[in-house]
């Protein structure tokens, strides 16, 4: 366990679905961050939290929607999705924004179908 | 763009013999830069980092070599195990702006 938990570990959702991916963190970070791994891509930022705010989004489309409720907690609510939204969505944290030292969680294998 | 690249998608290396991983970036303004390593069904670890104004730094087994000039980063893991088997990729950071590679898969072979 690096310190960053990621639930689910693996999420079918058909496109017509509501679903929420969750990401925990007692690490003591105040910055928390949404990552899209495709296949044989590098990582894509998708989202930046620091103290709670959201600091960056990365042109994500409005179907995926970010909630940071804590410093602990970091929410990703998906709904209506399309088939090429099928990743490995990982959750980050780390000391501050300007800090690089980032703990990563081992994500959510999403499939949309 | 600018962009994080590496020269080779995957390695296979004999157990006990040495790994060379090479990434290439092209941001010179790029300060601080990160070799990560993931397993299979884990989330990506850091392994070492380096700073702008080093040239190579030495963890446990591993070694990162940073040629400026060039705009070269380069993992070197020493005795590579069985363990050691996953994929690798760089990152680099610029103003807060931490860019990812899109990875090298490192296969040993026992």
């Amino acid at each position: 366990e690096t310190g960053v938990t990621q639930t689910p570990r693996h999420l079918v959702m058909g496109m017509t679905n509501k679903k929420s991916l969750k990401c925990e963190q007692h690490l003591g970070h105040n910055a928390m961050y949404w990552y899209k791994q495709s296949a044989k891509k590098p990582l894509e930022l998708m989202f930046v939290y620091n103290f709670k705010e959201q600091t960056e989004n990365n042109s994500v489309p409005s179907r995926f929607s970010p909630e940071c409720p804590n410093s602990s907690h970091l929410f990703l609510h998906l709904h209506t999705l399309q088939p090429e939204d099928s990743a490995l969505y990982l959750c980050a944290s780390s000391p501050g924004r300007e800090e690089y030292g980032y703990t990563f969680g081992s994500g959510t294998r999403l499939t949309v179908v | 763009g600018e962009s994080v690249g590496l020269h080779l998608p995957t390695l296979s290396v004999q157990e006990g013999d040495n790994s060379i991983i090479n990434c290439a970036y092209s941001n010179s303004a790029s300060d601080y830069f990160i070799w990560y390593k993931q397993e299979s069904g884990k989330g990506p670890q850091f392994i070492i980092d380096i700073r702008s104004n080093m040239d190579k730094r030495q963890g446990q087994r591993v070694t990162v070599l940073l040629n400026k000039t060039v705009k070269h980063l380069s993992l070197q893991i020493a005795a590579t195990q069985p363990g050691d088997s996953a994929v690798y990729f760089c990152a680099e950071n610029n103003n807060n702006d931490m860019r990812f590679g899109a990875g090298t898969r490192l296969t040993v072979k026992p």
